[in-house]
């Protein structure tokens, strides 16, 4: 069964570095999707990506944030200057079309020290 | 911004038992809904979903029930397994989902 999948699984970095996480969504999905879990807390909407743009952003997704579909496979969240509070479960989605079910892949977690 | 409400944070049931997970919305223009399982330091796995223009969706043991009028909807797990226990969550929207903040089940064997 086509799953989504996300690299790496666990990222340590430093405050202040760039990190870039890293997903293959589901191969004939047309949304893309980062979420974030901070610890204890909701799943929280970052963006999401349609037709090459990005179709909407939440106030988390600042200019640190950036997305980008290099390929046709994979989908990358770029945090361009990581922050303490960034430490989070980073989560990539992606949905057939409109009103269907999002699929999520197994998070990356991300340590800012 | 609580567009989407779970105020259970847990809820323990007894095996074979039914569980019954609330979840509540504000925004009317909502037109689609998801349950979500979710284990510790995993992704959450799609469970079942209903349009606004149902009330109900079975798949096997769950069962979600969509109150558009009280904008509520459940979902039911019957019977409650021990392997059910999870953090389960509720989303709504069309293309962009909000998610409610997650009830916790235990099912005791």
């Amino acid at each position: 069964e086509p799953e989504v999948t996300q690299t790496p699984s666990h990222q340590v970095t430093q405050m202040g570095q760039e990190v870039i996480l890293r997903c293959v969504p589901i191969s004939n999905h047309l949304y893309f999707y980062w979420y974030r879990q901070i610890l204890g807390q909701k799943v929280e909407f970052l963006v999401s990506f349609y037709n090459n743009e990005i179709s909407e952003k939440s106030e988390i997704f600042d200019d640190q944030f950036s997305v980008e579909r290099p390929d046709g496979s994979n989908f990358t969240l770029k945090i361009r200057s990581t922050k303490l509070e960034d430490s989070a479960m980073y989560f990539c989605a992606s949905m057939l079309d409109r009103a269907y079910e999002q699929y999520f892949g197994p998070g990356t977690r991300l340590t800012v020290t | 911004d609580q567009q989407v409400k779970q105020n259970s944070p847990s809820l323990s049931v007894q095996e074979g038992r039914i569980s019954i997970l609330n979840c509540d919305y504000t925004n009317s223009m909502f037109d689609y809904f998801l349950w979500y399982k979710k284990y510790p330091a995993e992704g959450p796995t799609f469970l079942i979903s209903i349009s606004s223009i149902k009330d109900k969706n079975e798949d096997g043991r769950f069962t979600v029930f969509l109150n558009k009028s009280a904008k509520h909807l459940s979902l039911h797990i019957v019977p409650s397994q021990p392997g059910d226990s999870a953090v389960y969550f509720c989303a709504a929207g069309t293309y962009k989902y909000i998610f409610g903040t997650g009830t916790r089940l235990k099912v005791l064997a």
